[in-house]
C-alpha cells in the first residue's frame, strides 16, 4: 500500500524529541494514529476528521499530535520513554462512521534505548 | 470496555490443509458492532480481508469466511485450503462509532505459518 507513506520507518532514541510523519493520497477525511507495543494489538490514540481531532484516547501528554491539512498528520513525542517502543500506524478512512475500512501505513518502528 | 479475543498463535498448517481461526468479542458500548478482519503480509501494512456489518450475514474474500454470530458473539475466520501465500498475521477488529468518531479494537493477532 504505497497510498499511505510513513516516515521513518524505524527510529532509535534516547530521551529525545522526534516527529513521526504521515500523508496520505487518498482524498480521505479521516486520518488515524494507532500504536502497536509489542505482544499487544494496535490501539487507537488519536482521530482527525477534516484536521479537526475529535477522538483522543488515554495517550501521555508527550504525544502530541497535529494535522496540518487533511493529508498529513504528526506524531509530536517529547522525552520518549521506554514504555514508548512500539510500532505507530498511520491510518485513515473516507468518513468516521463505524463500517468504515481502514487504509494503514506500513508503520514506524520506534525503540527507546 | 470492548474487546477482542482469538487464537493465540502461532498457528502452523500444510498447503491445502483447512485453517480456523477463532474470534469472540465483547461490545459493550454498541449492541452491534461492525466486525472485521484485517491481515498483514510480511513486509506490508494492515489491510482488510473482510467485513460484516449485519448480525447474521457472512463474508468472504480470497477464499477466506466469516458469519457474523451474535448469539455466540463470534466472528471465526476460516478456509478450506490455504496456500503459501496466507502466510501472515490475521488480526479480528470490532468497530464502533460514538459521539466522538469511529474506532476499531482490534484482537492481539494471530500468526498464521503455511508450511509448502
Amino acid at each position: 500500500n504505497t497510498k499511505i507513506t510513513q516516515s521513518p520507518r524505524y527510529l532509535i532514541l534516547g530521551r529525545a524529541n522526534k516527529s513521526l510523519e504521515c500523508e496520505q493520497h487518498l482524498g480521505h477525511n479521516a486520518m488515524y494514529w494507532y500504536k502497536q507495543s509489542a505482544e499487544k494489538p494496535p490501539e487507537l490514540m488519536f482521530l482527525y476528521n477534516l484536521k479537526q481531532l475529535i477522538r483522543n484516547e488515554t495517550v501521555p501528554s508527550r504525544f502530541i499530535p497535529e494535522c496540518p491539512d487533511s493529508s498529513k498528520l504528526l506524531l509530536h513525542i517529547s522525552a520518549v520513554d521506554p514504555e514508548d517502543s512500539a510500532v505507530y500506524f498511520c491510518a485513515s478512512s473516507p468518513y468516521t462512521i463505524s463500517n468504515e475500512r481502514l487504509f494503514f501505513g506500513h508503520g514506524t518502528k520506534l525503540s527507546v534505548l | 470496555g470492548d474487546s477482542v479475543t482469538q487464537t493465540e498463535g502461532p498457528v502452523t498448517v500444510s498447503e491445502s490443509e483447512s485453517l480456523i481461526i477463532n474470534c469472540t468479542y465483547s461490545a459493550t458500548s454498541i449492541a452491534y458492532p461492525n466486525l472485521f478482519w484485517y491481515v498483514r503480509y510480511p513486509g506490508e501494512g494492515l489491510q482488510l480481508l473482510l467485513k460484516v456489518i449485519t448480525a447474521g450475514q457472512k463474508g468472504s474474500s480470497r477464499g477466506f469466511e466469516a458469519t457474523y454470530n451474535k448469539e455466540t458473539t463470534s466472528f471465526h475466520l476460516q478456509k478450506a485450503s490455504v496456500q503459501e501465500s496466507d502466510s501472515a498475521v490475521y488480526y479480528c477488529a470490532l468497530g464502533e462509532t460514538n459521539s466522538a468518531g469511529n474506532k476499531l479494537t482490534f484482537g492481539i493477532g494471530t500468526r498464521v505459518l503455511v508450511r509448502p
